[in-house]
């Protein structure tokens, strides 16, 4: 079962702009991750953050994790038209071995 | 980073056939792999675990028998959809769990398309 929602579903910005893509999740986890993936593809991993960090950098990615709230944001910054993809939130928490995703958002940058 | 190959890509069947699809970790040995399956403009929905060397662990609602597993290699679990029908049709993604790191790599999926 999905471990929780992603918001917004849908998103359409212009190039150049900033995207901001949230997520929540119902259990307490051991770390949250993002993926990206093309249209009729597969996962592409992008940053993982543990439950005791409460940001993380990766180029152009900005993620933070606030466990209290049990939500994360994913930023991207100075989108590209290439940045156009669905983007999942993902948890893993306890002794359990698999990733449980969150519902996605679509992201469109439009060039 | 780690890589895991799906094949095919793509497959299209008739109504009642058997298809099988196979995930393989290309350069590093998999205990644990897993299979999810996505609908259009959906998330991933975990169907089922697949150990090497016992059986699959099946996510509550999966049908056992209709999605058969096997993970008879470090390197290699196929996933079998038995007697298709249409609503059977979907993406389905492997995934592969490195050792050490245990961090996971998705192959690029299978698109089933059943007539």
């Amino acid at each position: 079962s999905q471990q929780g929602e992603e918001d917004p579903q849908a998103l359409s910005i212009q190039e150049g702009e900033n995207a901001t893509m949230n997520c929540s999740y119902k259990t307490s986890i051991n770390n949250l991750q993002w993926y990206r993936q093309n249209s009729g593809r597969g996962l592409v991993h992008l940053i993982l953050i543990r439950s005791n960090e409460r940001e993380k950098h990766s180029g152009r990615l900005r993620v933070t994790l606030d466990t209290s709230k049990k939500s994360s944001s994913l930023l991207i910054t100075a989108s590209r038209a290439a940045d156009t993809a669905s983007y999942f939130c993902a948890t893993a928490s306890g002794s359990a071995r698999q990733l449980t995703f969150g519902s996605g958002t679509q992201l469109t940058v439009l060039p | 980073g780690a890589v895991v190959s799906q094949h095919p890509s793509r497959v299209i069947c008739k109504s009642g056939t058997s298809v099988k699809i196979e995930c393989r970790s290309l350069d590093f040995q998999a205990t644990t792999m897993f299979w999810y399956r996505q609908f259009p403009k959906q998330s991933l929905m975990l169907m089922a675990t697949s150990n090497e060397g016992s059986k699959a662990t099946y996510e509550q609602g999966v049908e056992k028998d209709k999605f058969l597993i096997n993970h008879a290699s470090l390197t290699l679990s196929t996933l079998t959809v038995t007697s298709a029908h249409p609503e059977d049709s979907s993406f389905y993604i492997c995934s592969a769990r490195t050792p050490g790191t245990g961090e996971l790599f998705f192959g690029e999926g299978s698109r089933l398309t059943v007539l």
